[in-house]
């Protein structure tokens, strides 16, 4: 199972752009990269999820290098409303959930 | 459309008693997955069931254990609660196309207190 390491902590101020890194140096060939937001109380969100190259919807863009050993998530123009842990996921093609790993996450804090 | 809904919000219970959880996916879907989220972790991975059938667990004791309803509504149950049980428990739900890539929704989870 690929393991991801992201940074702890990050700040911006709002309006800024935001680039979160993850890396997974072992990251499978049929592994999928995926990106969820969690704010406090709640449950995780899926904000993005991408193989290779750029993916972009309406939240955010994933960028992924041709190596795949890492993958930048970027929030354009942040509010306060994004601060959040966010956390890197890598998903194999197949199999159950349990192969989904949770790390600690990013946790994100937007300032005025 | 509804999320996921999970019932209680919130919870207090002793050591050595025993907890039952429960949550309804999405409309339409048929997975359902739980996981444990420890205060300042990520979500752990414990239980995922699709139409009845147990799908996949992950590394949590005996004392844990789940079902699902042919209403595709599930229930966690905990046995002998430790205090390191104290966490928030999250279900997902999911219309498990057979492809791990499908996004799970989350619902806003039961916190549960063990004193």
């Amino acid at each position: 199972l690929a393991k991801t390491t992201q940074p702890i902590s990050m700040d911006s101020y709002e309006g800024q752009e935001v680039n979160i890194t993850c890396s997974h140096n072992n990251i499978a060939t049929n592994d999928y990269i995926t990106w969820y937001q969690q704010f406090p109380s709640q449950g995780p969100r899926f904000i993005i999820q991408g193989y290779k190259t750029k993916v972009t919807n309406e939240v955010a863009s994933l960028f992924i290098p041709a190596d795949r050993k890492s993958s930048t998530l970027s929030l354009p123009r942040v509010s306060l409303s994004d601060t959040a842990v966010y956390y890197c996921l890598v998903a194999p093609f197949s199999g159950g959930y349990n192969k989904l790993i949770f790390g600690a996450g990013t946790r994100l804090a937007v300032h005025p | 459309d509804a999320g996921v809904t999970q019932s209680p919000t919130h919870l207090i219970k002793t050591r050595g008693q025993h907890v039952t959880l429960r949550c309804s996916p999405i409309s339409g879907h048929k997975s359902v997955s739980w996981y444990q989220q420890v205060l300042g972790q990520g979500p752990q991975f414990i239980f995922q069931y699709y139409e009845k059938e147990e799908r996949g667990r992950g590394n949590f004791p005996d004392r844990f254990s789940a079902r699902q309803f042919p209403n595709y509504s599930s229930e966690l149950n905990v046995n002998a609660l430790l205090l390191g049980d104290s966490a928030l428990y999250l279900c997902a739900s999911s219309a498990d196309t057979g492809v791990l890539q499908e996004t799970q929704y989350f619902g806003p989870g039961t916190r549960l207190l063990v004193l």
